[in-house]
């Protein structure tokens, strides 16, 4: 099966810009999720999708972050207007909806704002 | 809230020798446990998890013990290998609210041949 897959891999905006990032999870999965790594820190979690509905949205820094997922299937995160601090690696992880069902992780995208 | 708390790295350590990475958690109930690792280049992936207290995961040589009483799931290898240069996450997914995933800082490891 074809696992988590996020694009881009990399993007590099300027402060102010805008940058949708994008996430396909594996076929069959209701539960998606963001988390974000800033550098050498911990994976914080930013929310989590079961199919379509945002079912936490806790960990969302602010209101220049949205993120939706119409149709259940693929999702995307829109960064507008990016600041410095946003520069992260954004990770998009699927899971089944049984309660011990692991966490499918994408490669990841490496946003840079400068 | 809940939280993971694991050793910084980085890690450094010559082929064959044991790997200890420390992890502490706090939570309410009975989490469950998880290592991931991430090579370099790619995404995460599950290494080993534990459901239950006293349980122990394992795969590819690695070890952890889901310690209740120490709230600990340290990540252990008896003889290390150039291919195991990662890094490695602790997790816990809450046992209540959303179940959500928390993550440690990431412990980096490098090994010498």
């Amino acid at each position: 099966e074809a696992g988590v897959t996020q694009f881009p891999s990399h993007s590099v905006i300027e402060k102010g810009q805008t940058v949708t990032l994008r996430c396909d999870p594996i076929s069959g999965h209701d539960n998606l999720y963001w988390y974000r790594r800033v550098m050498g820190k911990e994976i914080k979690f930013l929310l989590h999708f079961v199919k379509e509905s945002k079912q936490d949205e806790s960990g969302m820094p602010n209101n220049r972050f949205l993120a939706e997922r119409t149709g259940g299937t693929y999702s995307t995160l829109k960064v507008q207007p990016a600041e410095l601090e946003d520069s992260g690696v954004y990770f998009c992880a699927s899971s089944l909806g049984t309660s011990n069902s692991p966490l499918h992780f994408g490669n990841g995208t490496r946003l840079t704002v400068t | 809230g809940d939280s993971v708390t694991q050793m910084e790295g980085p890690v450094t350590l010559s082929e064959e020798a044991c790997l200890t990475i420390n992890c502490t958690y706090t939570a309410t109930g009975y989490p469950s446990l998880f290592w991931y690792v991430q090579y370099p280049g790619e995404g995460l992936q599950l290494l080993l998890k534990a459901t239950k207290a006293d349980d122990k995961g394992s795969n590819k040589g690695f070890e952890a013990t889901y310690r209740k009483e120490t709230t600990s799931f340290h990540l252990e290898k008896g003889s290390v290998q150039v291919s195991d240069s990662a890094v490695y996450f602790c997790a816990l997914r809450s046992a209540s609210g959303t179940y959500k995933y928390i993550f440690g800082t990431g412990t980096r490891l490098k090994v010498l041949a």
